[in-house]
């Protein structure tokens, strides 16, 4: 079974504009990340944020997590047409590396 | 430095039949993890590997068994194949059993079964 849900299920916008997505996750975690996948390949690791953390940026991304709430939300600044990809949280519960993943939001940015 | 690598790329099986996959880590990292992603879900994890020793395990049975050699690489099996099994499967590696440092994913392996 999958740890969140991610919301939403797709998403579709012009080049520039911003992108948000969230995801919401139901127990306990040591970190959640963000990671990237073209066209059902591999993943790509976007960000890292720990349990003691609010908010965190990289490049045009930043994401915060509100553990009282169990959510995270990644917000992509001036999309590009590059950017068209499947966004998905995973959530580590302890140290030991075993990822549990969201179902993904599917991004468009159309040119 | 060469990433993760997985072969084969794309495989085709039918049920019943028996496959085995492989996954090269990351150069300088020895522990690796297997995860299987169903079309339009998110990947799920199967198990992982450290010291030649699965430590940990997911929710699949045990169909589905792996080995890791003393190069760290690894090898996923699946007997008694199901359609069901029909995924893409993707390896990820990470230096430390415990630590706090990012996983490298591979490209994966796309299975059908016919």
């Amino acid at each position: 079974s999958q740890q969140g849900e991610e919301d939403p299920q797709a998403l579709s916008i012009q080049e520039g504009e911003n992108a948000t997505m969230n995801c919401s996750y139901k127990t306990s975690i040591n970190n959640l990340q963000w990671y990237r996948q073209n066209s059902g390949r591999g993943l790509v690791h976007l960000i890292l944020i720990r349990s003691n953390e609010r908010e965190k940026h990289s490049g045009r991304l930043r994401v915060t997590l509100d553990t009282s709430k169990k959510s995270s939300s990644l917000l992509i600044t001036a999309s590009r047409a590059a950017d068209t990809a499947s966004y998905f949280c995973a959530t580590e519960r302890e140290y030991g590396n075993k990822l549990v993943f969201g179902a993904g939001t599917i991004l468009r940015v159309k040119s | 430095d060469a990433g993760v690598t997985q072969s084969p790329t794309h495989l085709i099986k039918t049920r019943g039949q028996q496959v085995t996959l492989r996954c090269s880590p990351k150069s300088g990292h020895d522990t690796v993890s297997w995860y299987q992603q169903a079309l339009g879900q998110g990947p799920q994890f199967i198990f992982q590997y450290y010291e030649e020793e699965e430590r940990q395990r997911g929710n699949f049975p045990d169909r589905f068994s792996g080995h890791q050699f003393p190069n760290y690489s690894s090898e996923l099996n699946v007997n008694a194949l199901l359609l069901g099994d029909s995924a893409l499967y993707l390896c990820a590696s990470i230096w430390g059993f415990d630590s706090y440092n990012e996983q490298f994913f591979g490209p994966g392996t796309r299975l059908t079964v016919l």
